[in-house]
């Protein structure tokens, strides 16, 4: 299985500032054959399901904010909030679809 | 719009079974892939299955084989899954979650969830 492993677990940022978000797979999500990442970023808020924010590791989902964008490749991935606004605190998960067993990172609570 | 919703919360016993329904409208149902995934009180997101709605064939995490059983009903546009031999370990909050249209194992509209707790 590939294990997700991100970084901070927990983060406190103040309104406005940058929140900079690392994930990291045991091996590569990149596939060669069409050169795509297949990672994926999740924001959950509180008593709600998980929303998808980003994928092929840099694709903003229809409706997010330009704020929220993706980076990385291979192993080494990064979501970043460029003006953290209240309404952006939240559990923050990534995620590989590149292979079975599908694969969530621990998390990381970002807080203001 | 794309809707999943799942039914309601569920208090079962130890070694008993729960079933979780999840009802898609606002797309074609035999067109997208549905996945289930868990989440443990205060834990992270577990996938445990995807099953593909036009035939029904079904892939399972290898921890949940043999105790986990996904199915659809075409006519209702419904989504289940049954998870048996119930321990504490499996108080969890159950979402159903589609996969998106670029990838069947990305997950692009999520249910509510549904809370199972696992109690004598």
């Amino acid at each position: 299985d590939i294990v997700m492993t991100q970084s901070p677990d927990s983060l406190a940022v103040s309104l406005g500032e940058r929140a900079t978000i690392n994930c990291k797979s045991s091996q590569s999500v990149l596939y060669s054959s069409n050169n795509m990442n297949y990672l994926a970023w999740y924001q959950q808020k509180p008593g709600q399901p998980p929303k998808l924010l980003i994928y092929w590791a840099s694709t903003r989902e229809s409706g997010v904010p330009d704020r929220f964008s993706g980076s990385g490749s291979g192993t080494d991935f990064t979501l970043t909030i460029s003006s953290l606004q209240a309404e952006d605190v939240a559990v923050y998960y990534c995620h590989q679809y590149y292979s079975t067993p599908s694969t969530f990172g621990q998390g990381t609570k970002l807080e203001i | 719009q794309v809707q999943l919703v799942q039914s309601g919360a569920e208090v079962k016993k130890p070694g008993a079974s729960v079933k979780v329904s999840c009802k898609a409208s606002g797309y074609i149902f035999n067109s997208y892939y549905l996945h289930w995934v868990r989440q443990a009180p205060g834990q992270g997101l577990e996938w445990m299955g995807i099953i593909n709605p036009s035939g029904g064939s079904t892939t399972y995490a290898q921890k949940l084989q043999g105790r986990l059983t996904m199915t659809r009903d075409t006519s209702a546009s419904t989504f289940y899954m049954e998870l048996s031999r119930l321990s504490s370990e499996d108080t969890a909050v159950y979402y159903c979650a589609r996969a998106s249209y670029w990838n069947n194992y990305l997950m692009d509209v999520w249910g509510q969830g549904t809370t199972v707790t696992v109690s004598s």
